[in-house]
Order: C-alpha cells, then structure tokens, then sequence
C-alpha cells in the first residue's frame, strides 16, 4: 500500500523547535518530489514546502521562510520539516504529501493523515 | 503571490443535485490548477489535476474545467459522500497557493 506517515508534532512554546518526520512506504520515494502543507484550526489549507526528489531544489512560502527547512534522506525513504521559532499562528495539522507529476502537472496525489502541532506557553 | 479565490464559500444542497463551485485565480495560470475533497476529519483527496483531468478512481460525476482565470468544479449527481469541503490549488509557480474552500452542506 503506497502510505505516507507523518510523525513528531506535539506542544512547544512560543520561539522554541520541533522537527517534524515523515515516512514513506510502498514506492520508490527517491523518485518523488514532496510537500508540507499545514492547516489552522477551523481553517484552509495552507502551501508551506516542496522539495525535489533529489533534495537539489526547495521552495518555501514567505511565512515559513529563514525558519523552517525541508529536506529528505533517501536511504531511510524520509522527509522531515525543521521549525525553528516558532510562533501561535504556526499551530495546526501538518501534512505531508507525495507530488505526482504528469508531464508539467503537479498535484498531490498522496497524503498522510498529518501531526499536530501545537504553539502555546 | 497568485491569489485563488473561490465562490461559494459555502452553500447547502442535497443528494442528486447538480453543484458548481468556482475558483478565480488573480492572474493567468493557464490549466495549472487542481482540485481537492476534504471530509472532516480527513487528509485532503485530489480529485482533478491540469484543471480538467480526472484522478484515477475519482468517480466521474466530478468534473472540471476552465483556463486562465476562471474554473469549475461541478458534481453532477450529488452523493452523501461528497457533502465535505473543496478547494482549489494553484501550482503555475511558487508559493503554490489553494483558495479558502468551499464546504457543501446537506440542505
């Protein structure tokens, strides 16, 4: 079964860090870009990163940017988001997500059921 | 950042009706948008990619269509289990941006 899962949210305090995982089975993840998304309670869904198959192009929304970073280990079919300073609007469910492309489409096509995290002191 | 803007943001219907949602995007991104289901609780679904192509196993009462700025998502025979809300993303170029939903109520 091709399933993402993703791992590592929980409660931090405002400025502090949390490391997000993610863990792909049942295909060839190094094949496959991927992305976070997250989602406020109560609310819409929210672009955060994309990053290449390869590791060797990352993209980033503005509100994350300088302080979360997305990267992959292949060998371990891993995708993790660092968050550093963190803040309260950071708060909700994080999602990862396997991008399919067809041609130059890009859609994700495969979801975890996504962690929770939470920013409060 | 290309704003998606969608219409209804919400509305109530009921089982066999024909729906229509829209989604304007706030500049030109060809057929660079897809669609996603999400029932409460529940990881997003895509249903459509390139604005107009069908997910493999998505039934086909779903549709879309639209290029440019201005596209649709219709449900041609409403189910139980479509009542769950709907958005549109944009992915023509970063920041990927998704409109603020759609959520599709039983009247």
């Amino acid at each position: 079964e091709v399933q993402v899962v993703e791992s590592g949210g929980g409660l931090v305090q405002p400025g502090g860090s949390l490391r997000l995982s993610c863990v792909g089975s049942g295909f060839s993840f190094g094949s496959f870009w991927m992305t976070w998304v997250r989602q406020a309670p109560g609310k819409g869904l929210e672009w955060l990163a994309t990053i290449k198959y390869d590791g060797s192009a990352k993209s980033y929304v503005d509100s994350v940017k300088g302080r979360f970073t997305v990267s992959r280990d292949n060998v371990k079919n891993s995708l993790f988001l660092e968050m550093n300073n963190l803040r309260g609007d950071d708060g909700g469910v994080y999602y990862c997500a396997r991008i399919e492309q067809q041609v130059v489409h890009f859609y994700l096509a495969v979801w975890g059921k996504g962690t929770t995290v939470t920013v409060s002191s | 950042a290309i704003r998606m803007t969608q219409s209804p943001s919400s509305f109530s219907a009921s089982t066999g009706d024909r729906v229509t949602i829209t989604c304007r995007a706030s500049q030109d991104i060809s057929n660079y948008l897809a669609w996603y289901q999400q029932r409460p609780g529940k990881a997003p679904k895509v249903l459509i990619y390139a604005a107009s192509t069908l997910q493999s196993g998505v039934p086909s009462r779903f549709s879309g269509s639209g290029s440019g700025t201005d596209f649709t998502l219709t449900i041609s025979f409403l189910q139980s289990e479509d009542f769950a809300t709907y958005y549109c993303q944009n992915y023509y170029s970063y920041p990927w941006t998704f409109g603020q939903g759609t959520r599709v109520e039983v009247k």
